[in-house]
């Protein structure tokens, strides 16, 4: 079965560093998604990218956040400065042509900001 | 905003009986639910769906209940076994692609 896939599975950071996650999602699939997960509290959208470009994002998206496409396999979450508030699962999901087709989660990268 | 919620956080059921897990969210124009489980560790796993044009989805061992009149959802699992111990989450779509989801349901099974 297709799978997104996620690396690394755990990321220890220093404040202030950046970080790029990295997700390779299902590899004929068009629309891509951040989320994330502070523990045990509910998964958060963070962003949609469509076509080349943001298409939805929300709040906690703000200017640290930045989401790329670099190559025809790879899609990045940057986070430019890192606090110690963005500790949390990062997922990765990916779907066909819209959200009823086959949204799909990745295992996730746990970031840990110390 | 949207608001998608679950009734119980904790649900413990015996081995081989079935488990209900009930949510509710407050969007009316959402038209399409999923139902994903959480093991530890890992990410969100599809279970079901369902649009907003039926009530009810059957699939292996599950079974989806949408009731828009009060807006609930609700899975039932057949014959629960210990490999169904997770956290289940709800998960709406109302416009564009990005899902809320609820809190979370965590389901023991005891053996």
């Amino acid at each position: 079965e297709p799978e997104v896939t996620q690396t690394p599975s755990h990321q220890v950071t220093q404040m202030g560093q950046e970080v790029i996650l990295r997700c390779v999602p299902i590899s004929n699939h068009l629309y891509f998604y951040w989320y994330r997960q502070i523990l045990g509290q509910k998964v958060e959208f963070l962003v949609s990218f469509y076509n080349n470009e943001i298409s939805e994002k929300s709040e906690i998206f703000d200017d640290q956040f930045s989401v790329e496409r670099p190559d025809g396999s790879n899609f990045t979450l940057k986070i430019r400065s890192t606090k110690l508030e963005d500790s949390a699962m990062y997922f990765c999901a990916s779907s066909g042509q819209g959200a009823n087709y086959g949204y799909t989660f990745g295992s996730g990268t746990r970031l840990t900001v110390v | 905003g949207e608001s998608v919620g679950l009734h119980l956080p904790t649900l413990s059921v015996q081995e081989g009986d079935n488990s209900i897990i009930n949510c509710a969210y407050s969007n009316s124009a959402s038209d399409y639910f999923i139902w994903y489980k959480q093991e530890s560790g890992k990410g969100p796993q599809f279970i079901i769906d369902i649009r907003s044009n039926m009530d009810k989805r059957q699939g292996q061992r599950v079974t989806v209940l949408l009731n828009k009149t009060v807006k609930h959802l609700s899975l039932q699992i057949a014959a629960t076994q210990p490999g169904d111990s997770a956290v289940y989450f709800c998960a709406e779509i109302a416009t564009g692609n990005q899902f809320y989801f609820g809190t979370g349901t965590s389901l023991t099974v005891i053996p």
